[in-house]
């Protein structure tokens, strides 16, 4: 059975610190990882997409990395804001069943002044 | 340009009536999902239409649940003899294509249902 295991299920940290978003599945064949941001009351929008043979990708100060031979990801914030504190969201594709991806629990960030 | 739309953007109903709820998806998007998401917890798959193939409905919790598309616009997801865990946000996705899910799915704004 397809499974995406996000951690920490919850996470509080000070505005300007970093934080890392762990992502572990077992989506096979793997096509490709997605994580999303969604505020509270509002649709999940995309940060990062990626395939198979990305390791990284960065928008802003959100890095993504990926390790296909381990089936992990992570989601690095940089210097956070108040404006981070959402929930995290992963999500990943495989070659089989297209339409229908797999989607964590998330991680819902917490950014204290 | 407009992104996913969806109406209501709050239902309240109760116990075994039926409901509809709207979503117009970006214009030209050929893929269309819902999914459900309850207070706390992830998003679940509930259908996904992709052009005009037949639909993937595998994510249906019951026969209760049931959901159309007209042509690669509007579509409507219906709920009949609404139970209290049917309470949830029902969210709506597009994007440009389907297949291996690579094309980034836009999310609409949700629709809270709340079931009395």
């Amino acid at each position: 059975k397809n499974q995406v295991e996000q951690s920490p299920q919850s996470l509080i940290i000070l505005e300007g610190k970093n934080c890392t978003l762990q992502c572990n599945y077992t989506v096979s064949p793997f096509s490709n990882l997605r994580w999303y941001k969604q505020d509270t009351g509002r649709g999940p929008v995309s940060l990062t997409i990626m395939t198979f043979s990305e390791n990284t990708k960065s928008n802003g100060r959100y890095t993504a990395t990926l390790d296909a031979d381990t089936k992990q990801s992570s989601l690095h914030i940089t210097a956070s804001q108040l404006s981070d504190s959402a929930s995290y969201i992963c999500v990943v594709s495989g070659f089989t069943n297209a339409g229908k991806s797999t989607f964590g629990d998330g991680t819902t960030l917490t950014v204290k002044p | 340009g407009a992104g996913v739309s969806q109406s209501p953007s709050n239902k309240v109903t109760e116990k075994g009536k039926d409901v509809e709820l709207r979503c117009d998806p970006i214009s030209g998007h050929t893929a269309l999902y819902w999914y459900r998401q309850r207070l706390g917890q992830g998003l679940e798959f509930l259908i996904y239409f992709q052009g005009n193939s037949a639909p993937d409905k595998s994510g249906l919790p019951s026969d209760r649940f049931s959901a159309e598309r007209t042509g690669e616009s509007v579509s409507t997801l219906t709920i009949q003899r609404t139970q209290q865990e049917d309470s949830a946000v029902y969210l709506c996705a597009s994007s440009l294509g389907g297949g291996q899910g690579i094309h980034e799915q836009y999310f609409g704004p949700g629709t809270r249902l709340t079931v009395t």
